[in-house]
This record gives structure tokens, C-alpha cells and sequence, in this order.
């Protein structure tokens, strides 16, 4: 089975201040693990995702993603956070069985607010 | 490409009545999955087709639910009758084969159940 966490409901940041949100995650294997973005009224948008290879993962938006391991992790970050940025943020995994292929586990999501 | 393509955008309808969403996905992928949103439950995956084939649908909620997929190009997801607790915004996703590929999520349909 599989799963994920995101501890925190809400994430408040000052703009221009670094933005972190937290995913924590649950595999049997190697994982892959997905960061999506939802503004009000859209869809979810994909932002970035580790496969394998490096840790550190640069997305769009300027947004970035570091796996960890030995921490079952991957924290979404942002250097300096826009006001642009307040939007909804999810942590998705996936895992190569046979009988879950293409079928993501999402996390509850963090509301992220940035204050100008 | 234009994405994932949700019809319709808005849905207001009365309880018992018949609700059927529409979904195409991005042409060429292979797997389409159907996701409903609430504040109570958030993101929850309802079916997932491979291939046009239902592989889950373990998320369906009740037999009231149902989801075809024709053919590549469209898909449908039926609610039959509809109840205030149905309310929600449902989305569509598609994603290309196997492998580790993000999905593309179309802007879902708002449905309201009075």
C-alpha cells in the first residue's frame, strides 16, 4: 500500500520570504513522487516530479523539490515566495506494480497563503 | 494540444434527476481517471480506465455512480439519481502509458445537487 502526508493544512508565508511545504510518504519500493498546484476554480496544474537520479528536482514556477530518502520526504520549496503562489498544494506518489500502475495516492493538500 | 476538455463547466440540477459529466483526454494517452473534490473528503480517485478497459473503480461510492469509455477520445460519468451529497467539483485526468508520467487534469465540472 501506499500513501502520503502533508502535516501542515496551511503554510503562511511574507512574499519575498523562502516557502517550504512538507510531504512525507509511505512506499514498498522506489517511489515516484509528483508536487501539483490548484488555483481557485482550476484544475490541479503538475509542477514537478522525481523519477530517480538526482535529488534535488526543479520544477516550474521556480519551485524545486528535494527527495529524501532515509526521511521518506519531499519537501516542495520555493527561494522566495510571490503572492502569485497562494494557491492549493498537493504531494501525489505512485509505484510501479502491476496492479497499480498509473493510480497516484494524493495528500490531503496544504493551503498556502503569501502575504505581501 | 488543448488539454484535458471537461463538459459541462457548471451543473445545477434537482435531487433524483440524472447527471452525466463528459470528459476527452489528451489525444494519445492511455489512461483516463475520473477524481471527485470536497471540502470534507478532498481529492478522491473515483475509476480509472486503461486502454478504454475500467481497471479500479473501487472509489465509486455507490451503484448510483457509473463511468463508460467508449472509445479513446470520450468519456462519461453518470449519476443516476443524484443526491445533495453528490455535490461536488469532478475531474477528469489523463495520462500517457505506463510509466512514471504526471497526469494532466482537466478544469473540472462544479455539480450542485438541491
Amino acid at each position: 500500500a501506499q500513501s502520503v502526508a502533508q502535516p501542515e493544512d496551511q503554510v503562511n508565508v511574507a512574499e519575498g520570504n523562502p516557502l517550504t511545504v512538507k510531504c512525507t510518504y509511505s512506499v514498498s519500493g522506489n517511489p515516484y513522487l509528483f508536487w501539483y498546484v490548484q488555483y481557485p476554480n482550476r484544475g490541479l496544474q503538475f509542477l514537478l516530479k522525481y523519477i530517480t537520479g538526482d535529488n534535488l528536482v526543479k520544477g516550474s514556477y521556480g519551485f524545486e523539490a528535494e527527495f529524501n530518502k532515509s526521511q521518506t520526504s519531499f519537501h516542495l520549496k520555493k527561494p522566495s515566495a510571490l503572492v502569485s503562489d497562494s494557491a492549493l498544494y498537493f504531494c501525489a506518489v505512485s509505484h510501479m506494480t502491476t496492479d497499480s500502475w498509473g493510480k497516484f495516492q494524493f495528500g490531503a493538500g496544504t493551503q498556502v497563503v503569501v502575504t505581501p | 494540444d488543448a488539454g484535458v476538455i471537461q463538459s459541462p463547466r457548471h451543473e445545477v440540477t434537482e435531487m433524483g434527476q440524472e447527471v452525466t459529466l463528459r470528459c476527452k483526454p489528451i489525444s494519445g494517452h492511455d489512461y483516463l481517471f475520473w477524481y471527485r473534490q470536497t471540502m470534507m473528503r478532498g481529492l478522491e480517485l473515483l475509476i480509472y480506465f486503461n486502454n478504454n478497459v475500467p481497471i479500479d473503480d473501487s472509489g465509486m461510492p455507490e451503484d448510483r455512480f457509473s463511468a463508460k469509455m467508449p472509445n479513446a477520445s470520450f468519456s462519461t460519468l453518470k449519476i443516476q439519481p443524484s443526491e445533495p451529497r453528490d455535490s461536488a467539483v469532478y475531474f477528469c485526468a489523463s495520462r500517457p502509458g505506463q510509466g512514471p508520467y504526471e497526469q494532466y487534469f482537466g478544469p473540472g465540472t462544479r455539480l450542485t445537487v438541491t
